[in-house]
Formats: structure tokens, C-alpha cells, sequence
């Protein structure tokens, strides 16, 4: 069974630019989060969609926004890009059937902000 | 507002020796309690998840027990290995609302250094 999987790996952008990250989920997984990890704070939570509706949002600007398609793959995007944003940016997937609710992290992908 | 805490932050061993890592979290109301490893540059790998109701699970070499009533849970590594550094993070799920389950909340990690 395909483990979660994370397009484009890496990305280098620069300041006010905009970017789209992809995540396609464990098949038969319905729910996808997405995290952002930096040096200084850590993992934080951005948001989490299921069904094609976000259901949880973090403490992030506007800036941040994601979606989700019919087949549980997600895109995030964040627009006019600042060097905090300068991150590794983790999906997870999980069954959200109830009860085992563990969640299953991709390789992340790497954004440097110049 | 839900904290995690992990202590020690770092921590260097030598091969074979047992060990334990440390989780503590402010709010006991929670689903469930994971602990994953993350290595260098890389995502996160799910070691254990222990539900609410549950006391321990083990896994091979892990073993990691939760403790509700006092925030804290562990994670005990028999017997380590050099292949097992890297760093080692402890999130709990916590209560969602309008149907969602609720997200993760994690520590900060220990990073821990095996020797041979």
C-alpha cells in the first residue's frame, strides 16, 4: 500500500510569489492535514480537510488556503510569499473512520523563500 | 490552551543501553496520543498511537505507556541502536468541533544520538 505522497519535494521562491503544494493521501483515506514545522516553532497545524470541506484551521493568515479534491488529494497554497514562510511543509492523511484515528505524515516538502 | 512539553531536548547514549523519553501535556482532555520519529530533512514516521482509554502499547523494541490524570506518557527504547537516532516527537490529538476529530499538538522533540 502507497504511503502518502508530497509534490514538488523542494521549491525555491522568492518574496511575494505564490505556490501550490500537492498531497495525495493513503488510498481509501478521506481526511488530510496539513502542518508547517520550522526550526523556532515547530510542528504547527494549518489546516485539515475531509470531503472536500475544511473542518479545522490553524492560527495562519488569509495568505494560507488549501483544498481538497473528489478523490481526497489536497493542495495547499500560500500567496505573496514572505521569508517566514520559509518552511517544511508536512501533509497527513488518515482513515477518519472513528476510533483509530492515527495519522500517516508524507516526506514534506521543502520551501525556501529568498 | 493544550501544551506539549519534551524533555530532555537532546540526549546521547551509548549503544545497548535502555532509555526513556519523556512527554508531558498541560490539558488532559484528548483522543489520543502518538509518538513518531522524524530523521534529518525528512517527514515523520508513526511509531505508536496509545487511544485515550488506553494505558500502553508496545511495538518490538518500544514501549510507550500514557498517564492521563498526570499529563504524561513515555517512551521506552530497549536495548538502542545507533540505527534508532534521530529525533523522537510526541503529539496529542485533542477535540475537534463541527465533526472534525481535531488536530495534532506536538512537542518540540528530543533529539537522541545513539553511539556505537
Amino acid at each position: 500500500k502507497a504511503g502518502v505522497t508530497q509534490t514538488p519535494r523542494y521549491l525555491i521562491k522568492t518574496r511575494g510569489q505564490q505556490v501550490t503544494l500537492s498531497c495525495s493521501p493513503i488510498s481509501g483515506h478521506r481526511s488530510v492535514s496539513w502542518y508547517q514545522q520550522t526550526p523556532g516553532q515547530g510542528l504547527q497545524f494549518l489546516f485539515e480537510y475531509f470531503s472536500e470541506t475544511q473542518r479545522n484551521k490553524g492560527n495562519f493568515p488569509g495568505r494560507f488556503s488549501g483544498r481538497q479534491f473528489s478523490n481526497s488529494r489536497s493542495e495547499m497554497n500560500v500567496s505573496t510569499l514572505e521569508l517566514g514562510d520559509s518552511a517544511l511543509y508536512l501533509c497527513a492523511s488518515s482513515y477518519q473512520g472513528g476510533g483509530n484515528n492515527e495519522q500517516f505524515f508524507g516526506p514534506g516538502t521543502r520551501l525556501t523563500v529568498l | 490552551k493544550q501544551e506539549v512539553t519534551q524533555i530532555p531536548a537532546a540526549l546521547s547514549v551509548p549503544e545497548g543501553e535502555n532509555l526513556v523519553l519523556n512527554c508531558s501535556f498541560t490539558d488532559s482532555a484528548i483522543y489520543n496520543l502518538q509518538w513518531f520519529r522524524q530523521d534529518p530533512g525528512k517527514g515523520l514516521t508513526s511509531l505508536l498511537l496509545i487511544q485515550s482509554s488506553q494505558r500502553e502499547q508496545t511495538s518490538g523494541r518500544l514501549n510507550a505507556s500514557l498517564d492521563k490524570s498526570s499529563g504524561r506518557s513515555t517512551l521506552y527504547i530497549a536495548a538502542s541502536q545507533p540505527g534508532d537516532s534521530a529525533t523522537y516527537l510526541c503529539a496529542v490529538r485533542r477535540p475537534g468541533y463541527g465533526g472534525s476529530q481535531g488536530n495534532l499538538i506536538f512537542g518540540k522533540g528530543t533529539k537522541l544520538s545513539v553511539k556505537p
